[in-house]
């Protein structure tokens, strides 16, 4: 069974810019979060879909914004792209909503010059 | 809100040395608790979860129980190995009247050597 997959593992951008980045969930799944993992904050949560809808959202700026498709694939945006935004993004999915484990991807690395 | 709180290390241990990593939590309500594990390059791999309290979760001799009354959910291994060199993640993740993300501690290096 083919895990999470998330596409691209490597961007590169300056300020200024928007980017998206590509989340296919494990085949069967139908909740996907997006996280940010950086050395100075850690993990930190921010959406998770269902069902084509956002379901909640941690404290990040509108200019992070996220969909998913109704095979259950998401994608996150970007927009205005700040220094502060370099990070590893990850993708998780799980089977449905509530206390079930998520499942990561490897992330995309984004490096903002 | 809720919180989690772990020892950052870097923690270094011989092969075979017994581990633990503490982990304690605040939350609301009754959260389920997880440890992840991240390799280099990689992403998060789930280790092990409890979903209520005494739950004894385990995986690849790795185990931790869900102890409500201390509000921790402490790793142990009795006897490591160089490949378990990894960050390992405590994590907890409440969904009282909705879908919440998981929160997660700051992370523990662990180092093994041979």
């Amino acid at each position: 069974k083919a895990g999470v997959t998330q596409t691209p593992r490597y961007l590169i951008k300056t300020r200024g810019q928007q980017v998206t980045l590509s989340c296919s969930p494990i085949s069967g799944h139908r909740s996907v979060s997006w996280y940010q993992q950086t050395p100075g904050q850690g993990l930190q949560f921010l959406f998770e879909y269902f069902s084509e809808t956002q379901r909640n959202k941690g404290n990040f700026p509108g200019r992070f914004s996220g969909r998913q498709f109704s095979n259950s694939r998401s994608e996150m945006n970007v927009s205005t792209l700040e220094l502060g935004d370099s990070a590893l993004y990850l993708c998780a999915s799980s089977l449905d909503l509530g206390n079930q484990p998520q499942h990561f991807g490897d992330g995309t690395r984004l490096s903002i010059l | 809100g809720n919180s989690v709180t772990q020892m950052e290390g870097p923690v270094t241990l011989s092969e075979e040395a017994f581990l633990t990593i503490n982990c304690t939590y605040t939350a609301t309500g009754y959260p389920s608790l997880f440890w992840y594990v991240q390799y280099p390059g990689e992403g998060l791999q789930l280790l092990l979860k409890a979903t209520k309290a005494d739950d004894k979760g385990s995986n690849k001799g790795f185990e931790a129980t869900y102890r409500k009354e201390t509000t921790s959910f402490h790793l142990e291994k009795g006897s490591v190995q160089v490949s378990d060199s990894a960050v390992y993640f405590c994590a907890l993740r409440y969904s009282g009247g909705g879908a919440d993300g998981l929160t997660f501690g700051k992370g523990t290096h662990l180092i093994i050597q041979p």
